[in-house]
């Protein structure tokens, strides 16, 4: 089984360009996740989606981030317009279906690393 | 305010001993724990959860436990191997919905020497 999977890797820009990452989740997975570490610091959540409605997005810095998941599948996250202190390493992250038994853990992607300039 | 600590940024020991990191937190009320496990250049992965009403779990060489009242939870790794360097990382979910979001502690990297 394939796992969460995000595109690019790596992106280097210049402050006020913009940027969009993509995250394509486990496949059946309902809720998908955005997480950011900045230099030094811990991940901190971003937003919540559970197939394409957001349910919490209490984590988004500002409105220069803008996330979507239509159709419930892959999700992208744009910065417009990046800013220096937006550096860092996004992770996505997605879990199964909420009515389980079982608490549902989060599989993570690899990140995308992020450098404004 | 809310916060969550780990022990030490790093820990170094010696291969087969017994590495013991630990996870504070602060003015949360978590509904489970959960540790992870980070490589370089990779994402997190998830190694164990542990319930609120839960003291203690275990899984091969894992071992977690979880003090409600100290606000505590000790992760051990017995016959620690180099393969076991990583970066760990303790997270809440105060389980307000039956999916939330993971609240993340920053880290201990964990060097076993051979």
């Amino acid at each position: 089984e394939a796992g969460v999977t995000q595109f690019p890797s790596h992106s280097v820009i210049e402050k006020g360009q913009t940027v969009t990452l993509r995250c394509d989740p486990i496949s059946g997975h309902d809720n998908l996740y955005w997480y950011r570490r900045v230099m030094g610091k811990e991940i901190k959540f971003l937003l919540h989606f559970v197939k394409e409605s957001k349910q919490d997005e209490s984590g988004m810095p500002n409105n220069r981030f803008l996330a979507e998941r239509t159709g419930g599948t892959y999700s992208t996250l744009k910065v417009q317009p990046a800013e220096l202190e937006d550096s860092g390493v996004y992770f996505c992250a997605s879990s199964q279906d909420p009515l389980r038994e079982n608490r549902e853990t989060q599989y993570f992607g690899p990140g995308t690393r992020l450098l404004v300039l | 305010s809310q916060k969550i600590e780990q022990n030490s940024e790093a820990l170094n020991i010696q291969e087969g001993k017994t590495a013991t990191l630990t996870c504070n937190y602060t003015n949360y009320s978590p509904a489970y724990l959960q540790w992870y496990r980070q490589d370089p250049g990779r994402g997190p992965v998830f190694l164990l959860l542990i319930r609120e009403n839960e003291k203690e779990k275990r899984k091969e060489r894992l071992k977690v436990t979880f003090d409600t009242t100290l606000k505590q939870s000790l992760f051990h790794i017995t016959a620690s191997q180099p393969a076991d360097s990583a970066t760990y990382l303790c997270a809440l979910d105060e389980g307000y919905s039956s999916a939330s979001k993971i609240i993340f502690g920053s880290g201990t990297r964990l060097s076993i020497r051979p």
